[in-house]
């Protein structure tokens, strides 16, 4: 089956604007989180879905970032007035909840100009 | 503070001989480990796990071993082949949760 899919794949925006994330998971796949991956480091945690419900946001960095699951399958990974320190690779990755395997997508390469 | 890290930042190992990569960790409460691999523009690809009950998993020319007591893991390639040139990430988990992860190892495998 399909792999996780994340869109768009490159995303360039000004200082100060709104951008949304998608992640389209692996079907069936309960749990969803979203990392943050900086040049030349590992990705970092934001946040993980359980369902729909945020089951865990401690890695989300301030409150211009948020992420929403609202029918339990597709997340959106909204930042309001983006920076240009956001600037980053963001992956999404989905397991079947009961499994400690996530798998990752390709990632959506944010450029905040 | 790094809970997970990667002290070799690149290996280059020529075909044919063992890679091996390694891992340390600080949080005594990771029950899981993982290693992904990375090619550019691709998302990381899982290659290999291990529980904290065992010591050692093997996976055709992959194993991971685990030494709980000194807090370290290794993933050893053998034979290395040049598809092997990537970016290698050790992953840690505490109960079933978000992944932890190392800062990354730049394998290059040389023909």
């Amino acid at each position: 089956g399909a792999g996780v899919s994340q869109t768009p794949s490159n995303k360039v925006t000004e200082k100060g604007k709104y951008v949304e994330l998608r992640c389209d998971p692996i079907s069936g796949h309960t749990a969803l989180y979203w990392y943050r991956q900086s040049l030349g480091q590992g990705p970092e945690f934001l946040i993980y879905f359980q369902g729909t419900g945020a089951a865990d946001d401690s890695g989300l960095p301030n409150d211009r970032f948020f992420a929403v699951r609202p029918e339990g399958s597709v997340s959106t990974l909204k930042i309001q007035r983006t920076e240009r320190g956001d600037s980053a690779v963001y992956l999404c990755a989905s397991s079947t909840g009961d499994a400690n395997i996530q798998y990752f997508g390709a990632g959506t390469r944010l450029s905040v100009l | 503070d790094q809970q997970v890290k990667q002290n070799s930042p690149s290996l280059s190992v020529q075909e044919g001989r063992i890679s091996i990569l390694n891992c340390d960790y600080t949080n005594s409460m990771f029950d899981y480990f993982l290693w992904y691999k990375k090619y550019p523009a691709e998302g990381p690809t899982f290659l290999i796990s291990i529980s904290s009950i065992k010591d050692k998993n093997e996976d055709g020319r992959f194993t991971v071993f685990l030494n709980k007591s000194a807090k370290h893991l290794s993933l050893h390639i053998v034979p290395s082949q040049p598809g092997d040139s990537a970016v290698y990430f050790c992953a840690a988990m505490n109960a079933g949760n978000m992944l932890t992860f190392g800062g990354g190892t730049r394998l290059m495998v040389k023909p």
